[in-house]
């Protein structure tokens, strides 16, 4: 049982640059979405998805893309990083009523 | 706008104390969630528990126990004769209730610290 799984789990990026956090479940569930975890803060949403084709903004969206183009992959995009978005990304998705899975985590660095 | 506070940053007790972990919450939605999730040292999200808004019943699930109050927007989390098992962050949700009523978008508080010590 895959669950949701996130890569990569460890990213070191510079200023500027581009990258794609690849996140995928296998539950078929509907509902995905995006946080970000900063010391001290809890977690954040960034963006969300009910469904393919459908995504919107969470609290912290700035800075970020996505797309749901299958149930099963919901990718998170930093255009050009920077180093406010050093943090722990978490992916997770639901069942309606359900809780929420999470991923294991991606842990990216902004230099 | 929705958040959750939970005050206590660190809390630290000594193997077999109970523990009670406090969130307090605020919403205008009248049908809304709340989740408690465990982060052990590993890093992963553990989920506890969910809890709708029209359920005020207190839940306890082995030596982990819940008590939802309405009338002074809390809802807190106790751990009885605690171990060292239960050294994690400890985080408090709240999700609005779509349409759908999932909870794909929570708002999650600051989290607290347990330590136990042997």
């Amino acid at each position: 049982n895959a669950g949701v799984t996130q890569t990569p789990k460890f990213q070191v990026l510079k200023t500027g640059q581009s990258m794609t956090l690849q996140c995928a479940q296998d539950m078929n569930h509907e509902y995905m979405s995006w946080y970000r975890q900063d010391p001290g803060m809890g977690l954040r949403l960034i963006h969300y998805s009910v469904g393919a084709g459908i995504t919107d903004q969470g609290e912290v969206p700035n800075g970020y893309n996505v797309s749901r183009s299958t149930t099963e992959d919901f990718p998170l995009r930093l255009l050009s990083a920077a180093p406010s978005q050093t943090s722990v990304y978490f992916c997770a998705s639901s069942r309606d009523l359900g809780e929420l899975f999470f991923g294991e985590g991606s842990r990216l660095t902004v230099l | 706008a929705q958040k959750v506070t939970q005050a206590q940053t660190e809390i630290s007790v000594v193997e077999k104390e109970d523990v009670t972990l406090d969130c307090v919450y605020e919403t205008r939605d009248t049908t809304y969630y709340l989740f408690w999730y465990k982060q052990p040292p590993s890093g992963e999200l553990v989920f506890l528990i969910r809890r709708n808004s029209f359920d005020e019943q207190n839940e306890i699930s082995g030596r982990y126990s819940w008590n939802f109050q309405k009338s002074t927007s809390s809802f807190n989390f106790t751990i009885t004769a605690s171990q060292v098992v239960d050294s994690a962050v400890y985080f408090c949700a709240l999700s609005e209730a779509s349409y759908q009523g999932g909870s794909e978008k929570l708002v999650f508080g600051k989290g607290t610290k347990l330590t136990v010590n042997p």
